[in-house]
Formats: C-alpha cells, sequence, structure tokens
C-alpha cells in the first residue's frame, strides 16, 4: 500500500511567522500536487509539480519537489489570516499519458490556523 | 485554470431514497473522472474511477451496487447513492482529469449529503 506521509497534521501560528509542511513517501510519483481546502468546498489546485528538485513559487508559497520525487514540501513565509485552511499533498501514481490511468495518493492533511 | 461543477450542493434525504450527484467538466474533456468521499477533518478517500465509454473502477471496501458511477460522456459523470442510510451522511467530492498533461486533477466544490 502507498502511504504519504504528511506532518504536521494541524498547525496555529501567529500573523508573520513562516512555516514548512512536508509531505514523505518511500514511493516514487509521477507528479505531486498541492491542494488547499476551505470548509465545505472542493480542493483547489495550488501547483502541480513534475520533475525531480524542481522548485515553484506562488506569491509567498514555496513548492519544492525531492530529487527522487518521493517527498515534496510547502513553506510559507509572513503567514496571514487568509492562508487558513486545510493544505493537501497529493502525488500521483500509476500514471500513463497516453491512457491516463492512475490515480492520487492523499496526504493525512494539514490544518493551518493563522492568527492576527 | 480548468473548472469542475457539482450539483446539488446540498441534499437532504429519508432513509432508503437514491440521491443522484452530478459532476461536470466546463472547459475540457474529461476521459477520467474520480469520486470522494470526505469525513469532517480528514483528507479525501477515493471512492472509484470512473471511465467515459466504460465500467467503473471500485475501491477495496466501496460497495459498487451501492454507489453506481455512471460517465456517459467527455464532461458528465454521476454518483448514484442508492438506498442511501444515515452512514452514508459525507461530503462527495469529484474530480475530473484532462486527457493530457502531467495528469493534474481538478476537484469540483462538493456535495453535502445528509440522510436522515
Amino acid at each position: 500500500t502507498q502511504l504519504l506521509e504528511q506532518s504536521p497534521q494541524f498547525l496555529s501560528i501567529q500573523e508573520g511567522e513562516n512555516l514548512t509542511v512536508y509531505c514523505n513517501s518511500s514511493s516514487v510519483f509521477s507528479s505531486l500536487q498541492w491542494y488547499r481546502q476551505e470548509p465545505g468546498e472542493g480542493p483547489v489546485l495550488l501547483v502541480t509539480v513534475v520533475t525531480g528538485g524542481e522548485v515553484k513559487k506562488l506569491k509567498r508559497l514555496t513548492f519544492q519537489f525531492g530529487d527522487a520525487r518521493k517527498d515534496s514540501s510547502l513553506h510559507i513565509t509572513a503567514a496571514q489570516p487568509g492562508d487558513t485552511g486545510l493544505y493537501l499533498c497529493a502525488g500521483l501514481t500509476g500514471f500513463h499519458g497516453s491512457s491516463n490511468t492512475g490515480k492520487l495518493i492523499f496526504g493525512q492533511g494539514t490544518t493551518l490556523q493563522v492568527k492576527p | 485554470g480548468a473548472v469542475v461543477s457539482q450539483h446539488p450542493s446540498r441534499v437532504i434525504c429519508k432513509s432508503g431514497t437514491s440521491v443522484k450527484i452530478e459532476c461536470r467538466s466546463l472547459d475540457f474533456q474529461a476521459t477520467t473522472m474520480f469520486w470522494y468521499r470526505q469525513f469532517p477533518k480528514q483528507s479525501l478517500m477515493l471512492m472509484a474511477t470512473s471511465n467515459e465509454g466504460s465500467k467503473a473502477t471500485y475501491e477495496q471496501g466501496v460497495e459498487k451496487d451501492k454507489f453506481l458511477i455512471n460517465h456517459a460522456s467527455l464532461t458528465l459523470s454521476t454518483l448514484t447513492v442508492t438506498s442511501a442510510h444515515p452512514e452514508d451522511s459525507s461530503f462527495y467530492i469529484c474530480s475530473a482529469r484532462r486527457l493530457a498533461g502531467a495528469g493534474t486533477q481538478y476537484f469540483g466544490p462538493g456535495t453535502r449529503l445528509t440522510v436522515l
């Protein structure tokens, strides 16, 4: 069974602080996707990383895919109350582009609360 | 970005009735759609993979006769919860994957099902 361990599961910080969320696995993924979810809504895609060692930035968010494509991290700089939400990492396994097969393996999620 | 819609967003039904949830990809074709279930403060659990023009693939432990999936076109998949019971109450989320690309999945806004 493929697992994606996400940590921490809960994080409560003050506005302006930095934080990092980690996703680790013993499995290799074709790509890894990060989502943010608000209560009562579906996950919204933040980024997809594909290449080992890839780094992508989205304003104050920095995403990194491990060299071996087994792990990833999300770093938020100077967190704001608007960053509050559930962050989910998901690794794509068994993907074949020609036949569009494969499925996402989700981490447990990180509930982030940023206090003003 | 790609848009996926779900209808209805909320449904309340009596025990023993059936409920149909629609998932549509609005601006792209999706040969593969996915149905997830999410419990409060938890991550997403894949129920089944829906393939256009063929039978759905169900995850272990998911009853295919209870959760009927139909993927009739490249933009529409439906999930029917048959003979619903209170334990079926949950947040159901669909997602769709583009035919080409890195396998990125886009999620619908979810459907809150409450069975009385």
